[in-house]
């Protein structure tokens, strides 16, 4: 069974607060994850990856990954509502001819 | 934006007539995939391309098929349009398999298409 989960919010945070936005992952051999913001209208576009436990830092953005419990998250610092978007979270899934399977996602909304 | 064309970018067709997708990239990417998102179901692959006429199914093939005679062409075929066939349908391409080698996937802009 191959499955990605997300909350699918709507999240709603302050402008300037912290979004902190998860995703659970069911297969233990996965080895590749991936955050895309996704407009409405518009097609996914990649924030960013991570491969190793623990967080990766790119600009606003950190990820973090727990392979031991399955969840990978995403935190987005000093929220803009520009940030308001739904973001997606991809998962590799080694049965699965190593392709992606993607999170429902979640909506964010950043209110000024 | 990633070399990535996709055409058209709406139709609207009609209940068993054949529709055909067209995907253009300009990376050289090995890597090929049709994705279809619907609301509540996210981004579900259809079918993916490892090569030129190398192709596999993907979780939602059914009543889809597709063809890759060049590197830079996919090709996402309804033979019959049905109903349950609305939805956005987006192209993708990666270097790689499985994010490897730092290979994320990168979508094109999507074809809405409508089946009355």
């Amino acid at each position: 069974q191959k499955e990605v989960e997300q909350n699918s919010g709507p999240l709603s945070v302050p402008e300037g607060a912290i979004a902190s936005l998860n995703c659970t992952y069911s297969d233990r051999g996965s080895q590749s994850f991936f955050w895309y913001r996704q407009y409405s209208g518009k097609s996914p576009e990649l924030i960013m990856f991570i491969y190793s436990n623990g967080d990766k830092e790119d600009g606003r953005f950190t990820a973090q990954l727990n392979k031991a419990s399955q969840y990978v998250s995403l935190l987005i610092r000093d929220s803009q509502p520009s940030d308001s978007a739904t973001y997606l979270c991809a998962v590799n899934i080694p049965d699965y001819g190593q392709n992606f399977v993607f999170g429902p996602g979640t909506r964010l909304s950043v209110l000024p | 934006d990633a070399g990535i064309t996709q055409s058209p970018r709406h139709k609207v067709t009609e209940t068993g007539t054949p529709v055909t997708l067209r995907c253009h990239q300009t990376e050289n990417h090995r890597y090929m995939y049709w994705y279809r998102q619907d609301p509540g179901h996210g981004l579900r692959l259809i079918h993916y391309s490892y090569g030129v006429k190398d192709t596999d199914k993907g979780e939602v093939s059914d009543g889809y098929s597709v063809s890759r005679s060049k590197t830079e062409d996919f090709l996402l075929t309804l033979e019959s349009a049905t109903s349950s066939q609305t939805s956005v349908y987006f192209c993708a391409i990666s270097e790689a398999a499985g994010g490897f080698r730092n290979s994320p996937l990168h979508f094109g802009n999507g074809t809405r298409l409508t089946v009355t």
